[in-house]
Parts: structure tokens; sequence; C-alpha cells
């Protein structure tokens, strides 16, 4: 079963530091998501992304984040200075299209430490 | 009110019975609904899609309501590998809101 997958699956960095997660969606599908989970706390949405652009994006995607589609295959969070706050889980997603209302399947997630 | 609101339990219930999950979402708007499941520290995993005329997958049963903004889960002879954390989530336009899920333990 095609699932998507995520490298590193851990990552530790000192605040100000630049970090890159990344995630290589399911090969069919065209539509791509970031996705966080402060420990304890629900998922939240991070920024969607279609057609090589930005589709959506929520108050936490500030202009400390940007996402990159670098060739066919891999898709990036990238996080230009980090802040302690930062420190979660991030979760890749990927789906195929507005049929099955556009289910999203999830990666394993990389946990981000900022210390 | 919270965008997607869930009961976040514990639900203790011993294995075999019968369990039933309840969610209310306040955006009118929201095109489509799931039910995912989420095991401790794992990425959240699609259990079903939750369609207005119901819908059954084995022991899973989802049902909406628009009109009232409800959504249900009924889980059927539970099993010890049923425990989890069960989120409710909403999609509108391309983002997904969980709510804050309700933890199931099923026991001996």
């Amino acid at each position: 079963e095609p699932e998507v997958t995520q490298t590193p699956s851990h990552q530790v960095t000192q605040m100000g530091q630049e970090v890159i997660l990344r995630c290589v969606p399911i090969s069919n599908h065209l539509y791509f998501y970031w996705y966080r989970q402060i420990l304890g706390q629900k998922v939240e949405f991070l920024v969607s992304f279609y057609n090589n652009e930005i589709s959506e994006k929520s108050e936490i995607f500030d202009d400390q984040f940007s996402v990159e589609r670098p060739d066919g295959s891999n898709f990036t969070l990238k996080i230009r200075s980090t802040k302690l706050e930062d420190s979660a889980m991030y979760f890749c997603a990927s789906s195929t299209s507005r049929d099955r209302g556009y289910e999203q399947y999830f990666g394993p997630g990389t946990r981000l430490t900022v210390t | 009110r919270k965008e997607v609101e869930q009961d976040p339990g514990p639900f203790n219930v011993p294995e075999g019975a019968t369990v039933a999950f309840n969610c209310t979402y306040s955006n009118s708007a929201s095109q489509s609904f799931f039910w995912y499941r989420q095991d401790c520290r794992k990425e959240p995993k699609l259990l079903m899609s939750v369609y207005s005329s119901g819908n059954e997958d084995g022991r899973f049963t989802a049902q909406l309501n628009r009109a009232s903004q409800y959504i249900s889960l009924l889980i059927r002879d539970s099993k010890l590998s049923d425990s989890a954390t069960y989120l409710c989530v909403v999609r509108t336009a391309s983002k997904l809101t969980f709510g804050t899920g309700t933890r199931l333990q099923v026991t001996l």
C-alpha cells in the first residue's frame, strides 16, 4: 500500500537555526499539506500546496515558513529561524483530488525539538 | 465556540462492548467529514469518511447530521486493538480542522 514518507524522524536544532523537513507524498497525489501537533494538543493545519503554489495557509504559517516541491517527488517545509515554540511533531499529508472528498493521508511525522 | 468539539474521554470499555463518540462542528460551510484514529505519538490514520446517508465499514458506523452540525461514530464489538484516540475532522476548502480527540481504552 502506497504511503507518505518523511525524513528525518527526529530533528534537534538550536534556536535561530534553519531546518528543512522532507516528505515524499504518495506518487499519484496532487495535493500536499503540512500540519503540526504540539505535544498534548490537537493537530493544526499549516499550509496546502497544489500545482506548485500555496493554496491556503494558516496564521501559524508566517514569513518564517516556506514550502517547496524541488523535484517530482519531494515536498519540503523550511523554517528559517526556529523558535522554542516551533517544537512539535510536523506531519506531511497528501490527497488525490476532490473525489472522495480530498481524503488526506498522513506521513509518520518529524519530531522537531528546538533547544 | 470551538471549531470542532469532542468529549475528550477517556472512555474505558470492556472487550465486546459498543461505544459511541459524538462531535459537533461550528462552520456550516464545511464540506467533508472524517474520523481518524491516532495512536500515541503516531500520525493520524484515516478511519472513514462520513456521509449524510450514514456509512458503515465493518464494526464502524458513522453518521452526519448537517442541520445539527453533528457527527457520530459507533464502534461495535470493541477489540483491544481499537484502543486509540479518535479524531473528528472536518474539511473546509483544502484545510482539515481537527478536534482534540476522544480517548478510547478497551480492556479485557
